[in-house]
């Protein structure tokens, strides 16, 4: 079965620094996607980037990338030049591609409590 | 609407009683899902609904749990005789299709806490 560790309960940077969440994940397929959400004390679940396995190259957004190290099954999260609202918590996610009658729901980490201080 | 949306925001219930949890996700979207957070945990999948299909129920922690999804659209998931371990906030999320290929867009979640 498809397993996801976040293993930092918990993580507080200053404002403006780099921060790196990390995730690993145990998987016996080729071909996946994986996700990082943020959620808000709000609650709501935001995407904020994805990155399929075949892919080789990193995906980015603006002040987000990852470090998809695919044989060591690692995806962490740089979060650069950090602002007040990236205090959240962040979680990691996996899914299978979609085949016929397969179970294509998340596969949840635990998250990580991330704090940024002014 | 701009978003999946969901009600109620908060329900306080006693144990025993019946819950209803509804989801309105955003026009257009085929795909639903129902997901359960408990207090500083990941989410644990619940059901997926994709167009007419019969959904995928294999995350139903009891039989106590059910959902129906009425014209493709509008989802309720119901919980009868609540238990104090059903307390969490049920997150409903929709997507335009096949996921995985298609992004997951959450509701901000319902905050059901039994007595």
């Amino acid at each position: 079965a498809q397993t996801v560790t976040q293993s930092q309960p918990e993580m507080s940077v200053q404002e403006a620094e780099t921060v790196t969440l990390s995730c690993t994940y145990d998987t016996s397929e080729s071909n996946y996607y994986l996700f990082w959400y943020k959620q808000p004390p709000s609650r709501q679940m935001i995407l904020v980037i994805r990155q399929e396995a075949y892919k080789q190259q990193n995906a980015t957004e603006n002040r987000f990338s990852v470090n998809f190290q695919k044989a060591a099954k690692s995806f962490s999260l740089k979060i650069s030049d950090s602002q007040l609202g990236d205090t959240a918590m962040y979680f990691c996610a996996f899914m299978e591609p979609y085949v016929m009658d397969s179970n294509y729901q998340l596969i949840w980490g635990a998250g990580t409590k991330l704090i940024i201080k002014p | 609407g701009a978003g999946v949306s969901q009600s109620p925001s908060n329900k306080v219930t006693e144990k025993g009683k019946d819950v209803e949890l509804r989801c309105d996700p955003i026009s257009g979207h085929t795909a639903l899902y129902w997901y359960r957070q408990s207090l500083g945990q990941g989410l644990e999948f619940l059901i997926y609904f994709q167009g007419n299909s019969a959904p995928d129920k294999s995350g139903l922690p009891s039989d106590r749990f059910s959902a129906e999804r009425t014209g493709g659209s509008v989802s309720t998931l119901t919980i009868q005789r609540t238990q104090q371990e059903d307390s969490a906030v049920y997150l409903c999320a929709s997507s335009l299709g096949l996921a995985g290929r298609d992004t997951q867009y959450f509701g901000p979640g319902t905050r059901l806490t039994v007595l």
